[in-house]
């Protein structure tokens, strides 16, 4: 079946460095644009980043610019979130998802919505 | 930037029609999606593109967006569809998604 599953959570001091990893499976994980998406403890939703189906394009938040990097391995069907100088801030679950819009239908729009969530990892910055 | 506003919340009995807004500048031009979250999980698409539903959701769920606010309506509320209710759209004028705070829906 279609799945997404995280992983590289962990607890790790502020300004460590941590890698998260997304392995899909059950589509065709190169046709599809992909995004990170985190939620605070008690928060809402925040998105963090978006990469194209081939890698070509990236797109992320204003707050995790030059600090997060989202990238993706297709012969491997995962997605990677590189996150640098962590802060207390960033502690939240994170979560990867498939955005809608299979390039073999039509060509990508940035604006398709999530239609696939993985469960979510968990990272905690604390000294 | 882009804000989003819903409201924090919305109750609504059992077997009766709830409707959680989301207001933003020039909405009516965008594509907006609606997701649902449980305590615990993660979230679900529940209507995409204003008023479009995956395979799988009830009818029971639907979006409009024919101007400020767009909105969910979910008619006939059950009691599992107590849950944390969010919109999104991508604001194309900075090249980022934007969620909504999110609506809390308590079903009485």
């Amino acid at each position: 079946q279609v799945q997404l599953v995280e992983s590289g959570g962990d607890v790790v001091q502020p300004g460590r460095s941590l890698r998260l990893s997304c392995a899909a499976s059950g589509f065709t994980f190169s046709n599809f644009g992909m995004v990170w998406v985190r939620q605070a403890p008690g928060k809402g939703l925040e998105w963090v980043a978006l990469i194209w189906y081939d890698g070509s394009h990236k797109y992320s938040a204003d707050s995790m610019k030059g600090r997060f990097t989202i990238s993706r391995d297709n012969s491997k069907n995962t997605l990677y979130l590189q996150m640098n100088s962590l802060r207390a801030e960033d502690t939240a679950v994170y979560y990867c998802a498939r955005k809608k819009g299979d390039i073999v239908v039509g060509p990508p729009a940035n604006n398709d919505g999530f239609d696939i969530w993985g469960q979510g990892t968990m990272v905690t910055v604390s000294s | 930037s882009y804000v989003l506003t819903q409201p924090p919340s919305v109750s609504v009995a059992p077997g009766q029609t709830a409707k959680i807004s989301c207001g933003g500048n020039h909405i009516g031009t965008k594509r907006v999606h609606w997701y649902q979250q449980k305590p615990g999980q993660a979230p679900v698409l529940v209507v995409y593109d204003d008023s479009d539903r995956p395979s799988g959701i009830p009818e029971r769920f639907s979006g409009s967006n024919s101007g400020n606010p767009a909105t969910l309506t979910i008619t006939k509320v059950e009691a599992g569809d107590e849950a944390d209710y969010y919109c999104q759209v991508w604001d194309n004028s900075s090249d980022l998604w934007v969620f909504g705070g999110g609506t809390k829906l308590t079903v009485l």
